[in-house]
């Protein structure tokens, strides 16, 4: 059963870059795509942006100005990293699979990283 | 950018209650539409795609169904475990999602 785990720092200072890495354990990493989702806290959910592993991306119109993603196949690891963060970046940060093709909902998720932009 | 506008934001229900959640689109998403249940400190869970298409292991009453672009996640009996937030999403055109239910007991 396919599991996906996030990592990175938990507390990022402001205008500096967050950076995290998904790590895919247990399916294929070649045949989806993969996505960045985020929540602020009692908020709803935000799409980031996704990679597939070829590392075409598509992102958020509203956040492309500041998001890079990149893949590492040889690792089955995506990662995301969001550059000039403020405390609006505040947030858990979840990496999901998306199937190819029409249906391309989020499952399964990862538990999500809490990411607080603070000095 | 497609807007997905959830209502209500809450809903005061009972257990045995049949409760009904409305997404609606900005534009066509051509069914592509999915439901997710989230509970406090864990991350969403895949109920419904394309709809109307209940994921795997999802309890049977949950359903949904798709008018145009007004889409509804149906619970025919709540039961205690069903309390949480759900949240649709479309992803015909990338990917957003509603700003989500927060079903309450009442």
């Amino acid at each position: 059963q396919v599991q996906l785990q996030e990592s990175g720092p938990g507390l990022v200072k402001p205008s500096e870059t967050l950076s995290l890495t998904c790590t895919v354990s247990g399916g294929s990493f070649t045949t989806y795509y993969w996505s960045w989702i985020r929540q602020p806290a009692g908020k709803g959910l935000e799409w980031i942006g996704r990679i597939d592993s070829s590392g075409s991306t598509h992102y958020n119109p509203s956040l492309k100005s500041r998001v890079t993603m990149s893949v590492d196949t040889s690792k089955n690891q995506f990662s995301l990293n969001l550059s000039s963060v403020t405390a609006a970046d505040t947030a858990v940060y979840y990496c999901a699979r998306q199937p190819r093709g029409g249906a391309t909902y989020f499952d399964p998720w990862g538990q999500g990283t809490l990411v607080t932009v603070s000095s | 950018d497609i807007q997905m506008t959830q209502s209500p934001s809450t809903l005061s229900a009972s257990v045995g209650d049949r409760v009904t959640i409305t997404c609606r689109a900005s534009q066509s998403i051509s069914g592509h539409l999915a439901w997710y249940q989230q509970k406090p400190g864990k991350a969403p869970k895949l109920l419904i795609y394309e709809a109307s298409s209940l994921e795997s292991g999802v309890p049977s009453r949950f359903s949904g169904s798709a008018s145009g672009t007004e889409f509804t996640l149906t619970i025919s009996s709540l039961q205690p475990d069903d309390f949480a937030t759900y949240y649709c999403q479309q992803y015909n055109s990338y990917s957003s999602f509603g700003q989500g239910t927060k079903l309450e007991i009442k």
